[in-house]
């Protein structure tokens, strides 16, 4: 098993371009989750999905949306970059009470 | 609402010194905990986690802690750090009703072990 892969693991943008950040897991996990991670600021929740076919924002959901594509797949998208959003991105999926977390993607927003 | 708060932002220890960091949470509910460490450029791996079980809660890599609903803490203890140890550690926190299962991190204690 790969576990969760995230792609890319690194991307430089520039203010005001679009991208998404893709989130796979191989485990049959219902639940999966977004986050963001910022120095002295642990972890915050963006988006999750909490089974194939719903989605719910977290704590800092503006400026993203994100798409539940199956049970495998959930996608993180920056619809207009900007300097705030410049952050390490992990996708996490959910088996009972832990999470599994990806090896990340690190954003730069210029 | 549910938070985490960890003690202290970084942490230095000796080789062989006690390892102590330091979590307390609020929760209006009964709440699961958990602390996940971090190595640099890695995701984060789960270290232990409290279920509402057995109070003192043994984990991976030699690690504990110890669930006092009358303290709210959930501090992560181990007798003897390694250098292999440094990394980053966070502790959270989950409602055991809330769907979604979702957590909420602590702001995230870094470890340093000097030899």
């Amino acid at each position: 098993n790969a576990g969760v892969t995230q792609t890319p693991k690194f991307q430089v943008l520039k203010t005001g371009q679009s991208m998404t950040l893709q989130c796979a897991q191989d485990m049959n996990h219902n639940s999966m989750y977004w986050y963001r991670q910022d120095p002295g600021m642990g972890l915050r929740l963006i988006y999750y999905s909490a089974s194939e076919g719903t989605t719910d924002k977290g704590e800092v959901p503006n400026g993203y949306n994100v798409s539940r594509l199956n049970k495998r797949e959930f996608s993180l998208r920056l619809e207009s970059a900007a300097p705030s959003q410049t952050s390490v991105y992990f996708c996490a999926s959910l088996n009972s009470y832990e999470q599994y977390f990806g090896p990340g993607t690190r954003l730069t927003v210029t | 609402a549910q938070s985490v708060t960890q003690l202290g932002s970084h942490v230095s220890v000796s080789e062989g010194a006690l390892v102590l960091l330091r979590c307390n949470y609020s929760s209006s509910v009964p709440p699961y905990l958990f602390w996940y460490v971090q190595y640099p450029n890695q995701g984060l791996q789960l270290l232990l986690k409290y279920t509402s079980a057995a109070t003192l809660v043994k984990g991976i890599n030699g690690f504990e802690a110890e669930f006092k609903k009358s303290e709210t803490s959930f501090h992560l203890t181990k007798p003897s750090a390694h250098m292999s140890d440094a990394a980053e550690y966070f502790c959270a926190v989950r409602n055991v009703y809330t769907q979604g299962g979702k957590l909420i991190f602590g702001q995230g204690t870094e470890l340093s072990v000097k030899p």
